[in-house]
């Protein structure tokens, strides 16, 4: 089983700045079987990125993804107010397909 | 509209059984992997299972917790999944989401995986 291990927990920052998120895999990842989502109170999670760098359908373009072999890095840009959530990595390459455990970016 | 709807959550005794719904619109069910995701309460997602597609010989996978307790179906008729979870645990206690995993082609190879539907999720609560 392939672990992803999401850091920082918790981000705490403010609207504008720049948000970095990690996640590092136990094994190697091909970077097309990485992706990324969102996740905010009382709703279901939104995909963000796949293929480790690929945004998806309406995701602007604030949120990029990167990396490859067992490091990923989400990165948005400048926050805006609706940002602040739960972030978490996937990867699919292998079943058990299996999440991290998340990076809660907060309001400084 | 592409939409996914699960139903079928409720509160089980340790040791019940429960069968979840999920009934797919807007696209191509019958061609389409399909996965359930779990989040127990307060905590991050948790993969339970997929079950390919008819042409991909409609076999399932399973997360290690679940596996031999959980059985995931489809009825490509009906457009329509199913989670059967029996042999409940107080652990199970979770939002069910019923998600389609993305299929890309790049050519010679597809990759299914990162799952672009999410259904607004059901609550399964395991408590005597």
């Amino acid at each position: 089983e392939i672990v992803l291990t999401q850091s920082p927990g918790t981000l705490s920052l403010s609207p504008g700045e720049r948000a970095t998120l990690s996640c590092r895999a136990s094994h190697s990842v091909s970077s097309i079987y990485l992706a990324w989502y969102q996740q905010k109170p009382g709703q279901a999670p939104r995909l963000l990125i796949w293929g480790a760098s690929s945004r998806a359908t309406g995701i602007p373009d604030r949120f990029s993804g990167s990396g490859s072999g067992t490091d990923f890095t989400l990165t948005i840009s400048r926050l805006e107010p609706e940002d602040f959530a739960v972030y978490y990595c996937q990867q699919y390459v292998s079943s058990p397909w299996t999440f991290g455990q998340g990076t809660k970016v907060e309001i400084k | 509209e592409v939409q996914l709807v699960e139903s079928g959550g409720g509160l089980v005794k340790p040791g019940g059984s429960l069968r979840l719904s999920c009934v797919a619109s807007g696209f191509s069910f019958s061609n389409a992997w399909m996965s359930w995701v779990r989040q127990a309460p307060g905590k991050g997602l948790e993969w339970v299972g997929r079950i390919k597609r008819k042409t991909d010989g409609e076999t399932t996978d399973y997360a290690a917790p679940v596996k031999g307790r959980f059985t995931i179906l489809r009825d490509d008729s009906r457009n329509t999944l199913y989670l059967q979870v029996n042999s409940l645990r107080t652990e199970d206690t979770a939002v069910y989401y019923c998600v389609r995993p993305k299929s890309v082609d790049y050519g010679d190879y597809e990759v299914i995986g990162a799952f672009d539907i999410w259904g607004q999720g059901t609550m399964v609560t395991v408590s005597s």
